[in-house]
């Protein structure tokens, strides 16, 4: 079953163009973490959000999280190839019985952007 | 850096043969947890464990066991690998869970590239 659907999955666009990444679900969370995967590794946090409406910032980058926290947008800002690479959201379930708290990851989108 | 070390990084093997992959800490995290990440899955948690002896299944746990005998050491066995296991295998590791009072912050080894063949 999958509980956290992560749009688009695939994602090429030229150096300077804007892009934004989604991940929607029907569950609520108690927090929405993005990370970033470069082949061969494993993936690195580049946020968590917390509370419902919150955006954060990281240079280029701004993750907001849905009001009602069951959703998450990423925005690129006049992307770089040094951005290219897998994207993953990832939601920590308040209600999943006894794996409350784990975290359930969406599909990714990975992304290349080129020069 | 986290200190997640995973061994070994690539491994080849039959089906039909047991096979354990090792995560190992330095980090003193309560949490530690194995994935498996497959194209168009997504990473899907296998076994986690919330202390030394305390583990408990995940998503796709079906053919895999864990063991946690030291707080650092987190081991993944596949008593008898099956080609559809054939995946990357990420360990993780956590100083706490997802609750309203914490946020459930994970940390990711280099990964286990397994091909059974």
């Amino acid at each position: 079953t999958q509980l956290l659907e992560q749009s688009p999955q695939f994602l090429s666009i030229q150096e300077g163009e804007n892009l934004t990444v989604y991940c929607n679900s029907s569950s609520v969370f108690s927090s929405l973490q993005w990370y970033r995967q470069e082949p061969g590794e494993g993936p690195v946090l580049l946020v968590t959000v917390v509370t419902g409406g919150e955006v954060k910032k990281l240079k280029r980058l701004t993750f907001q999280f849905g009001d009602a926290r069951k959703d998450s947008s990423l925005h690129i800002t006049a992307a770089q190839p040094g951005d290219t690479g897998l994207y993953l959201c990832a939601g920590a379930l308040l209600d999943y019985g006894g794996s409350q708290g784990n975290l359930i990851f969406g599909k990714g989108t990975k992304l290349s952007v080129k020069p | 850096d986290a200190g997640i070390t995973q061994s070994p990084r690539h491994k080849v093997t039959e089906t039909g043969t047991p096979v354990t992959l090792r995560c190992h800490q330095t980090e003193n995290h309560r949490y530690m947890y194995w994935y498996r990440q497959d194209p168009g899955h997504g990473l899907r948690l296998i076994h986690y464990s919330y202390g030394v002896k305390d583990t408990d299944k995940g998503e796709v746990s079906d053919g895999y066991s864990v063991s946690r005998s030291k707080t650092e050491d987190f081991l993944l066995t596949l008593e008898s690998a099956t080609s559809s296991q054939t995946s990357v295998y990420f360990c993780a590791i956590s100083e706490s869970r997802g609750t309203h009072l914490a946020k459930n912050i994970q940390y990711f080894g280099a990964g286990t590239r397994l091909s059974v063949l």
